[in-house]
């Protein structure tokens, strides 16, 4: 089945720099990669995806990227604010409505 | 606008108890149902799917069953908690497309003692 992978468990940025958080999975036929984040003690919230028939989606500050080829993907969050702090979970989906999601990456944004 | 709505909020239950969770979406018709399961500081394990009412698909083997009784409606139970049951249990709808964003409930924690 489908693997999917974070390399960075936390990351830490000063509050308006870029934050990159990147993501690969292992199966070909994956077409839909959702990106969601955690706040502490709370539920997930979807942030921003992308299907497999584009490579670049962006939405305000953020952009998701996608490697078919290499099959990594990841999010890239521009003018990082405190309030981004936050567990961000990449995902992949093929065909039918298995999610199989990554492991997590706690980015804290310093002020 | 949409709302889901989880019960209960957190529970503490014995080991080898019954469970019942439930989950209620209100302003959607038909939609995609999901339950997932997260371990404490760990990633989310996708439990269950319905895509219509009286249909559940199993994804992974936890000695968890769910149910769709109504459209608006998604139960979890077991009649015997494990240890291993203790975690965040999140609910979440979707449109019926398979590339549409899935809308997360609030949860329940369960801790199993």
């Amino acid at each position: 089945g489908e693997k999917v992978e974070q390399h960075q468990s936390t990351l830490s940025v000063r509050e308006g720099d870029s934050a990159v958080i990147n993501c690969t999975y292992t199966d070909t036929a994956s077409s839909y990669f959702p990106w969601y984040k955690q706040e502490a003690g709370k539920s997930l919230h979807f942030v921003i995806d992308i299907r497999s028939n584009v490579d670049r989606k962006q939405s305000q500050r953020l952009t998701v990227l996608l490697d078919k080829k290499a099959k990594r993907f990841s999010l890239h969050i521009t003018a990082t604010q405190p309030e981004d702090s936050a567990i961000y979970f990449c995902a992949a989906r093929n065909m039918g409505y298995k999610l199989t999601f990554g492991t997590g990456t706690s980015l804290l944004v310093d002020p | 606008a949409q709302t889901i709505h989880q019960w209960p909020v957190a529970e503490i239950k014995a080991v080898g108890s019954p469970l019942s969770l439930g989950c209620t979406i209100k302003g959607k018709s038909s939609p995609n149902l999901y339950w997932y399961w997260q371990a404490t500081g760990g990633t989310l394990q996708q439990l269950f799917y319905s895509i219509t009412v009286g249909q559940v698909e199993s994804v992974v083997q936890l000695n968890l069953s769910a149910s769709r009784p109504k459209d608006d409606q998604f139960i979890l139970s077991t009649e015997k908690l494990l240890l291993s049951h203790s975690g965040f249990y999140l609910c979440a709808w979707s449109q019926r497309s398979s590339y549409a964003e899935q809308f997360f409930g609030p949860g329940t924690r369960l801790t199993v003692l």
